[in-house]
């Protein structure tokens, strides 16, 4: 398998636009999580979904922030619109379960508002 | 709320120098301890799962330990390439959610 898979890798936008964030996660996995790294409060869970649901959403920001799965390959993060304080590293994991699973992580999306 | 607090922020060692990292919790149940491994520009990477007090488990130089309050992250005589950020993470079954409480990490260089 070649593991979590997210674009972009980086993404470099101005403040006020909409940003979409994409993850498709390892086949077979029923939990898919999206997570964000900055200095300051170091990993963070926003939402995550077990078998296409959204189970957890309250670590996302604020309403600017949405996120979807529509199939079991695809999830989205979208922002709009987008603020210069939303600038940091975005993760998608999967596991195969909740919990007390491992966590299996993409390689992330950089993202930059301007 | 779940806490985890890793110490020290950042740690340089030389090749072969021995030593440890902590990661303390504060969790109302405590179901399972991460350990993971993040290089530069990476997302992070699974190394160990703790569940219980007094359990260790090894994988190469790496040795993960687990006491009721912290966990420790043992290194022998490192190499270079174990140069990275540690994290660890808790995941709790008093807060009713399946997501990852993470620890700030343990940004490790291993001097050659």
């Amino acid at each position: 398998d070649a593991g979590v898979i997210q674009s972009p890798r980086h993404e470099v936008t101005e403040m006020g636009q909409e940003v979409t964030l994409r993850c498709k996660p390892i086949s077979g996995h029923d939990y898919l999580f999206w997570y964000r790294q900055t200095m300051m409060r170091g990993l963070e869970l926003l939402i995550y979904f077990n078998n296409n649901v959204p189970i957890d959403d309250s670590g996302m920001p604020e309403d600017r922030f949405s996120a979807k799965m529509p199939n079991a390959s695809f999830s989205t993060l979208k922002i709009q619109p987008s603020e210069p304080r939303d600038s940091a590293v975005y993760f998608c994991a999967s596991s195969l379960a909740g919990g007390s699973y491992e966590q299996y992580f993409g390689p992330g999306t950089r993202l930059t508002v301007t | 709320e779940d806490q985890v607090t890793q110490s020290p922020e950042a740690l340089r060692l030389q090749e072969g120098e021995s030593s440890s990292l902590n990661c303390s919790y504060t969790v109302s149940g405590l179901r399972g301890l991460f350990w993971y491994r993040q290089d530069p520009g990476k997302g992070p990477e699974f190394l160990f799962t703790l569940y219980s007090a007094g359990e260790e488990k090894e994988k190469e130089r790496l040795k993960a330990t687990l006491t009721k309050k912290e966990s420790f992250l043992h290194i022998t005589a490192p190499k270079p390439e174990d140069s990275a950020t540690y994290l660890c993470a808790v995941f709790d079954s008093g807060g009713g959610a399946d997501g990852l409480t993470f620890g700030k990490g343990t940004h490790l260089i291993i001097q050659p």
